[in-house]
């Protein structure tokens, strides 16, 4: 099974606030991030969060992390056309210098 | 600043030839890896590397992958005897390499074998 797992696709009208949902499954993650990718280009990374942390907010974007659950989730408020991406989530762990990704999840933003 | 650069950005090879992928990171930054993405995956980690040496090389699918950096700066990645399982976007991340830093991405090379 994946360590890091999200839905694939979300469909979300322009003007409503999005919400992509990603569960994870070691205790031991220490950083959780959220990486944006438009077509023909790289990862860009969007924010991340400590693991101590619940919430983090920075402009549109919301981050909320409830690690009892081991689930982590990304609000983008007042959803534009420009936010048409794949997005995902990634942990970092304990003595692991490389991050653990999930499959991606594309969002869709229509008129 | 420049960005982590990557060449070429599209390349087209035949089975069974083989091909090399270039990385340039950000400069300073000490540690560099590699990810494969496949159409509809996640990214498939390949290589890490700390400066010049690879404490890593578990990700790397079979012994037809090889990478190697030098300088602590540039990075190739050789993929030899090309199959068509290698069709995917390679992409090249680099961090300060310090704690937890954030990785930061260039455009990456996609890969087709025809």
């Amino acid at each position: 099974g994946e360590d890091v797992e999200q839905s694939l696709f979300l469909s979300v009208r322009e003007g409503d606030s999005s919400v992509i949902n990603c569960t994870y499954t070691d205790s031991s993650s220490t950083y959780l991030y959220w990486y944006k990718q438009e077509p023909g280009a790289g990862l860009q990374l969007l924010t991340y969060i400590f693991s101590n942390m619940d919430m983090k907010q920075d402009q549109r974007l919301t981050v909320l992390l409830n690690k009892k659950d081991k689930h982590l989730s990304l609000r983008i408020a007042d959803t534009q056309t420009g936010d048409s991406a794949i997005y995902f989530c990634a942990e970092s762990r304990t003595n692991d210098y490389k991050l653990s990704f999930g499959a991606g999840t594309t969002v869709t933003v229509r008129a | 600043g420049a960005g982590v650069s990557q060449s070429p950005s599209n390349k087209v090879t035949e089975k069974g030839k083989d091909v090399e992928l270039r990385c340039d990171p950000i400069s300073g930054h000490t540690a560099l890896y590699w990810y494969r993405q496949s159409l509809g995956q996640g990214l498939e980690f390949l290589i890490y590397f700390q400066g010049n040496s690879a404490p890593d090389k578990s990700g790397l699918p079979s012994d037809r992958f090889s990478a190697e950096r030098t300088g602590g700066s540039v990075s190739t990645l050789t993929i030899q005897r090309t199959q068509q399982e290698d069709s995917a976007v390679y992409l090249c991340a680099s961090s300060p390499g310090q704690g937890y830093s954030p990785l930061h991405f260039g455009n990456g090379t996609r890969l087709t074998v025809t």
